[in-house]
């Protein structure tokens, strides 16, 4: 079956650390997105790719990476530049065409130790 | 910054009975918009796209949209408890590949 697949379902992240985060589609999707959610609120856009090698800022990129090397993969990094990092992530696909919707991931949901 | 705006709610509503979901967008230039059902602890899932004004069927649910006024509503017909869930309005910024996602209403159908 076709779809998105973000790992690892909970991630915990140290002081200091790096963590990258995995979304994978076999979609065959152009556009891919990150976005961050915090309990009770909406979608805040991180990064998001429209074609291979090349990405952009969304609202809230700060103490955040990503690369996009392969059309079905764009890993995020979150840097420990990223003070409160703990949230819900979702990463997310959409077909070129700027009509089509977006489909999600099942989410990659990060806590502090 | 372009918004989208729901209100949070909670929405209450017994079962059987129709729920209506409000949003609102600021760019007049949008032309694609979107419902998404998001359960507590998962991910959006889509529910229906809406593009040109007027009403949208599909199963238990209509969506409306009114360029003119700039709004789009979500009606679930005979609201079950199973539907109990965030509703979230999204609207595709005119020109661009993102996404603007309202905070999302909270429905709650009361057995």
């Amino acid at each position: 079956d076709g779809g998105i697949t973000q790992s690892p379902k909970y991630l915990f992240r140290k002081e200091g650390q790096n963590v990258t985060l995995s979304c994978e589609q076999n979609l065959n999707h152009d556009a891919m997105y990150w976005y961050r959610q915090d309990p009770g609120q909406g979608l805040r856009l991180i990064y998001y790719s429209q074609i291979v090698n090349d990405f952009q800022k969304g609202d809230i990129a700060e103490g955040y990476s990503v690369s996009r090397e392969k059309k079905e993969s764009f890993p995020l990094t979150v840097t420990s530049a990223q003070k409160n990092p703990t949230a819900f992530y979702l990463c997310a696909s959409s077909k070129e065409n700027s009509n089509q919707p977006q489909h999600f991931g099942d989410g990659t949901r990060l806590s502090i130790l | 910054q372009k918004e989208v705006e729901q209100n949070s709610g909670p929405l209450s509503v017994p079962e059987g009975a129709i729920a209506s979901l409000n949003c609102t967008y600021s760019d007049r230039g949008s032309q694609s918009f979107f419902w998404y059902r998001q359960y507590s602890g998962k991910s959006p899932e889509l529910i229906m796209s809406i593009y040109s004004n007027g009403d949208k069927e599909d199963g238990r649910f209509t969506a409306q949209l009114n360029k003119a006024s700039q709004y789009v509503s979500l009606l679930i017909r005979d609201s079950q408890p199973s539907d109990s869930a965030t509703y979230l309005c999204a609207v595709m910024a005119p020109g661009t590949y993102k996404y603007i996602f309202g905070t999302g209403t909270r429905l709650k159908v009361l057995a």
